[in-house]
């Protein structure tokens, strides 16, 4: 199937942990997101690569660090872990920068 | 103000009804918008982009009106299965998309 695909779909780890989640699209999209959609369902842009350049970089906490390792793949490193990371992480793709992505299943992270 | 309103609902209707939602944005220089559907518990799935001249897809249409910074989405004889969280999502700068909170949208047998 092509698509995009998150692993793991849920996260459940305790406060202070070192956590990654991975992503992968077989679209052949240029760009790659990542979004956070939290318990009053805002879903909020944090981070974009085009082409494994990182072209958007909201006002993230450091401790949230993306990899880019190449265009079909964007990973999300998140260190020391608070319980305010407990949300749902959406990756997306889209075929060029300026395009509408299209999402990942998402992974549902609790931090306890 | 938000970048992106929405009125949060829920819209309670019958099947079979016509059911409107707006979505207002802040940024005049947004150049690219999108209606977004979301079932609970998933990821969001594109429903639609808006054109200026407005655009029709089925049962489903949708306007833009840039003068008031406002779009719109229709949805005509709605069914059971459009029960979801519809959300509007504008460009802001660097194209990255301006998610609106959605509406919620209930339809009853």
């Amino acid at each position: 199937d092509t698509a995009v695909s998150q692993t793991p779909k849920y996260l459940v780890t305790q406060m202070g942990n070192d956590k990654s989640i991975k992503c992968e699209q077989n679209l052949g999209h240029d760009t790659m997101y990542w979004y956070k959609q939290d318990s009053k369902k805002f879903l909020k842009i944090m981070f974009s690569y085009n082409n494994k350049e990182l072209i958007i970089n909201e006002t993230v906490p450091n401790r949230f660090s993306p990899k880019s390792p190449d265009k079909a793949h964007l990973n999300l490193h998140i260190n020391s872990l608070e319980l305010g990371d407990s949300a749902v992480y959406f990756c997306a793709s889209s075929q060029f920068r300026t395009s509408e992505p299209l999402f990942g299943p998402g992974t549902r992270l609790t931090v306890t | 103000r938000k970048e992106v309103e929405q009125d949060p609902g829920p819209f309670n209707v019958p099947e079979g009804a016509t059911v409107a939602f707006n979505c207002t944005y802040s940024n005049s220089a947004s150049q690219s918008f999108f209606w977004y559907r979301q079932d609970c518990r998933k990821e969001p799935k594109l429903l639609m982009s808006v054109y200026s001249s407005g655009n029709e897809d089925g049962r489903f249409t949708a306007q833009l009106n840039r003068a008031s910074q406002y779009i719109s989405l229709l949805i005509r004889d709605s069914k059971l299965s459009d029960s979801a969280t519809y959300l509007c999502a504008p460009t802001g700068s660097s194209y990255k998309l301006i998610f609106g909170s959605g509406t919620r949208l209930l339809v009853r047998p």
